[in-house]
């Protein structure tokens, strides 16, 4: 149980362009999913918090106007990285709970998406 | 000072080794304690969770938490070569506030 699906796994999109990420809970509801982005053999810094049907909660210093997120149901998020430029070049990786667990118990997350900007 | 720490090695055993994995955290209010598994190009996969201090085994791998060091460990014994991975320590200090901090997470490599 508790499956967390990413798509795509892997992108490469030119400078400029925007690029789509979606998370899925395959087989529970989550009523919160999360954005991570990971460095090269660096940790996973939380970028925003993603609530189904209602806006996102960015940490401070992630741009909400490039980095767009909508949960518009209760198994899927999407993260839009909008006008990328090379620097947003990095992993990001999705993660959620199922809704019907309690709230301390442990996040489950998706395989990541590698995006490239050239 | 990061809130979580955790030396990124690489670290280099032995098939069949004891791998013994450390965090140390600054934040007392930390309450819940992860370890995850990340394989080259992937995500995260939870492997050990637990709440305040104790241990708790789960086939080959012990995890312990000393709220009063601020410390947590992680062992595997009869380490095999697919435990090779990237090891990270997690934890939250808000109770349904659902945000991890992760430790930079440790490099393993067990060689066969």
């Amino acid at each position: 149980g508790a499956v967390v699906s990413q798509h795509p796994s892997w992108v490469i999109c030119k400078s400029g362009t925007s690029v789509k990420i979606e998370c899925r809970s395959l087989d529970f509801q989550a009523t919160t999913m999360f954005w991570y982005r990971q460095f090269p053999k660096q940790s996973l810094m939380l970028m925003a918090t993603s609530n189904e049907g209602s806006k996102a909660t960015y940490e401070q210093g992630v741009e909400k106007d490039k980095f767009l997120i909508n949960h518009a149901s209760l198994t899927l998020s999407t993260l839009t990285v909008t006008s990328a430029h090379p620097e947003d070049s990095s992993f990001y990786i999705c993660s959620a709970r199922a809704a019907a667990r309690a709230a301390n118990s442990p996040l489950h997350f998706g395989n990541g998406t590698r995006l490239t900007v050239t | 000072q990061k809130e979580v720490e955790q030396d990124p090695g690489p670290l280099s055993v032995p098939e069949g080794a004891i791998v013994s994995l450390n965090c140390t955290y600054s934040n007392s209010a930390f309450q819940y304690f992860m370890w995850y598994r990340q394989y080259s190009r992937k995500g995260p996969e939870l492997l050990m969770y637990t709440y305040s201090s104790g241990n708790k085994e789960d086939g080959r791998f012990t995890a312990q938490v000393d709220k009063s060091s601020k410390y947590i460990s992680l062992f595997i014994r009869d380490s095999q070569p697919s435990d090779s991975a990237t090891y990270l320590c997690a934890m939250s200090y808000l109770q349904g506030a659902q945000k991890l901090v992760f430790g930079q997470g440790t490099r393993l490599t067990i060689n066969p």
